[in-house]
């Protein structure tokens, strides 16, 4: 079953514009874990923040983490065009084995 | 530093053959992991390896199995394919299981497996 929850499905913005997209879970957690995937192939990892941390910069992108509400989110400042793919949040259940359990995704499109 | 890499890019077999997908893992990590990403079914996880030892597998028949390798390289076969084993295989790796804090998986670029 997917832990993780993205909100929204999709998203459609100008480009320079801020992008944010949020994820909700359901069980303790290690950590969080933010990917990108372009057109289908393999994801790239963006950041990882800790289940003790609240809140993680990473160039144009920042990080929060909301562990009483199981919740996290992604801004994308100052978007671009090649910021334009599918954006997935992964958790370690604090009790897992190792494993990620991995969003349906959101959809982010850059329009010039 | 190479990257994950897998190979082959892209599979096509037909329903009941066996497919075989590789993986080679960032110099330095012990586990590997296996994730399927079906269409209308997000990213699933398959299976993970550390130390040549299966760790932990997820909810999938008996029919998808791999191995480690002592190089930390990895095989996943999948046995009788069936249609809906059509997919994105993604394989990623890690360092070592470790005490308290997990760490990033990072990924290949995936092998794309259809079944006819």
């Amino acid at each position: 079953s997917q832990q993780g929850e993205e909100d929204p499905q999709a998203l459609s913005i100008q480009e320079g514009e801020n992008a944010t997209m949020n994820c909700s879970y359901k069980t303790s957690i290690n950590n969080l874990q933010w990917y990108r995937q372009n057109s289908g192939r393999g994801l790239v990892h963006l950041i990882l923040i800790r289940s003790n941390e609240r809140e993680k910069h990473s160039g144009r992108l920042r990080v929060t983490l909301d562990t009483s509400k199981k919740s996290s989110s992604l801004l994308i400042t100052a978007s671009r065009a090649a910021d334009t793919a599918s954006y997935f949040c992964a958790t370690d259940a604090a009790q897992g084995a190792q494993k990620l359990v991995f969003g349906q995704g959101t959809r982010l499109t850059i329009n010039p | 530093e190479a990257g994950v890499t897998q190979s082959p890019t892209h599979l096509i077999k037909t329903r009941g053959q066996q497919a075989t997908l590789r993986c080679s893992p960032i110099s330095g990590h012990t586990s590997v992991y296996w994730y399927q990403q079906a269409l209308g079914l997000g990213l699933q996880f398959l299976l993970w390896y550390d130390e040549g030892e299966e760790r932990n597998r997820g909810n999938f028949p008996p029919r998808f199995s791999g191995r480690q390798f002592p190089n930390y390289s990895s095989e996943l076969n999948v046995n009788a394919l069936e249609l809906e084993d059509s997919a994105l295989y993604l394989c990623a790796s890690s360092l070592g299981p470790g005490t308290t804090w997990k760490v990033e998986q990072f990924f290949g670029p995936g092998t794309r497996l259809t079944v006819l």
